[in-house]
C-alpha cells in the first residue's frame, strides 16, 4: 500500500460545479500538505499549502486537512474549464534536512464547458 | 523573471545508453531538485543539490546521478539506460530548500523515451 492514496479519476464536471478532491495517507506523522496542479505538458505549480490540520482558503480555492482521519481534500468553487489539469497531493513529515515529499499520483479534472 | 528551464524537452534513447539532461533554476535559486514521473508510481524526488552539494536523495540505484554548477544550473546522468527509465524527468528549483517549506518552481520536464 502506497504511503498517499490518491483516486486518479478522470473527473468530469460542468463549468460552475463544485469540486472535491481527495486524498488519504497512512504515515501519521505527516504534519505539511500541499497541492500542486499540472497542465499537460508543464511541470506542477503550487496552487496550496497547509501545516497540520484546518482549513485554508485562497480565492475559489479551499484546502480542507483532517488528520485525525489521515484525509485531505481540495474544494474548487465555481469551477471553469482554465481548472482542467491534474492535481497532485503532496505532503512531509519534519526532519530537517532530510525531509522528503512524497506524493499522491494526481486526479486528472475536466471542466467543461 | 524567467521560469525554470530544462533540455531537452524530448528524448529518445535505446537500451544500454547513457543520457544527460540539464536544468537551469531561476536567478537566484540556490537549490535544485530532481524528480521522475510516471503513470504508475507518479512523482519520485531523485536527489536535492543545493550549493554545488547533494543534499538529499531518494530511493534510486546509482545509475542515476547528478551534479550542480556553481552557478547553480543542475544536470543529471542516467547511464545503462532500462526500457522502465521511461519518464517524465522534472526538475524544481527553490531558494533555500526543496524540502522545508520554500516553494518549489517546476520546469516543464524532459520527456524520456528508452526503446
Amino acid at each position: 500500500q502506497k504511503e498517499v492514496e490518491q483516486d486518479p479519476g478522470p473527473l468530469s464536471v460542468p463549468e460552475g460545479a463544485i469540486v472535491s478532491l481527495n486524498c488519504t495517507y497512512s504515515n501519521s506523522a505527516f504534519q505539511y500538505f500541499m497541492w500542486y496542479r499540472q497542465y499537460s505538458r508543464k511541470g506542477p505549480e503550487l496552487l496550496m499549502y497547509t501545516y497540520s490540520s484546518g482549513n485554508k482558503e485562497d480565492g475559489r480555492f479551499t484546502a480542507q486537512v483532517d488528520k485525525s482521519s489521515k484525509y485531505i481534500s481540495l474544494f474548487i468553487r465555481d469551477s471553469q474549464p482554465s481548472d482542467s489539469a491534474t492535481y497532485l497531493c503532496a505532503m512531509s513529515t519534519y526532519a530537517g534536512n532530510n525531509r522528503k515529499l512524497i506524493w499522491g499520483l494526481g486526479t486528472s479534472l475536466a471542466v467543461n464547458p | 523573471k524567467a521560469g525554470v528551464t530544462q533540455t531537452p524537452r524530448y528524448l529518445i534513447k535505446t537500451r544500454g545508453q547513457q543520457v544527460t539532461l540539464s536544468c537551469s533554476p531561476i536567478s537566484g535559486h540556490r537549490s535544485v531538485s530532481w524528480y521522475q514521473q510516471t503513470p504508475g508510481q507518479g512523482l519520485q524526488f531523485l536527489f536535492e543539490y543545493f550549493s554545488e552539494t547533494q543534499r538529499n536523495k531518494g530511493n534510486f540505484p546509482g545509475r542515476f546521478s547528478g551534479r550542480q554548477f556553481s552557478n547553480s544550473r543542475s544536470e543529471m546522468n542516467v547511464s545503462t539506460l532500462e526500457l522502465g527509465d521511461s519518464a517524465l524527468y522534472l526538475c524544481a528549483s527553490s531558494l533555500n530548500s526543496a524540502q522545508s517549506t520554500d516553494t518549489q518552481y517546476f520546469g516543464p520536464g524532459t520527456r524520456l523515451t528508452v526503446l
